[in-house]
């Protein structure tokens, strides 16, 4: 199994810009959650999905859109990119609930800067 | 609502000392913890956690961590650091969400 894999490993683009990351996962897991982490300050949720067609926000949604279509697929798109999103971002998943003591499985990372 | 508090933004060892990370959580819940490598460069990959049963948890590479109720503390040790384990770690509580905490930095040094 590749388990979590993300394209691309790294990017940069112009303030104003948008672009998707992508996510996949092999595990066939029903949970998949994208976080953000900057130095200091641990990760933070963005959007999580609890199902092919069901996803939620988490702590900090401002400036990002997620869908679902599969149960592989867990894409993340920047509509209008700001200086503020410069960051690393981690697509994970787990088997079950987001509340019990199942573990989450992390990609390589996406590392994105914005000019 | 939970929390986590990683006391010690870096620690730095000698090679074959005791590591001793802290992690101190609040939680309203019995909660469930974790400890998450992260090796530069890498994503996080989970070195243990703590679900029910055994306060005791043992995990990769020789660490092992400690639930406390009492204390509410789940601090991560290693009896003798290698060079290897050099990393951030982090300690991470959920009852709900994943909360993380913000990291410990590891250095060792030869």
């Amino acid at each position: 199994n590749a388990g979590v894999t993300q394209t691309p490993k790294f990017r940069i683009l112009k303030i104003g810009q948008s672009m998707t990351l992508q996510c996949a996962q092999d595990m066939n897991h029903n949970y998949m959650y994208w976080y953000r982490q900057d130095p200091g300050m641990g990760l933070k949720l963005i959007y999580y999905s609890v199902g092919a067609g069901i996803t939620d926000k988490g702590e900090v949604p401002n400036g990002y859109n997620v869908s679902r279509s599969t149960t592989e697929d867990f894409p993340l798109r920047l509509e209008l990119a700001a200086p503020s999103q410069t960051s690393v971002y981690f697509c994970a998943s787990s088997y079950s609930a987001g509340g019990g003591g199942d573990t989450q499985y992390f990609g390589p990372g996406t590392r994105l800067t914005v000019l | 609502a939970q929390s986590v508090t990683q006391l010690g933004s870096h620690v730095s060892v000698s090679e074959g000392a005791l590591v001793l990370l802290r992690c101190n959580y609040s939680s309203s819940v019995p909660p469930y913890l974790f400890w998450y490598v992260q090796y530069p460069n890498q994503g996080l990959q989970l070195l243990l956690k703590y679900t029910t049963g055994a306060t005791l948890v043992k995990g990769i590479n020789g660490f092992e961590a400690e639930f406390k109720k009492s204390e509410t503390s789940f601090h991560l040790t290693k009896p003798s650091a290698h060079m290897s384990d050099a990393a951030e770690y982090f300690c991470a509580v959920n009852t709900d969400k994943l909360i993380f905490g913000t990291g410990t930095r590891l250095q060792v040094f030869p």
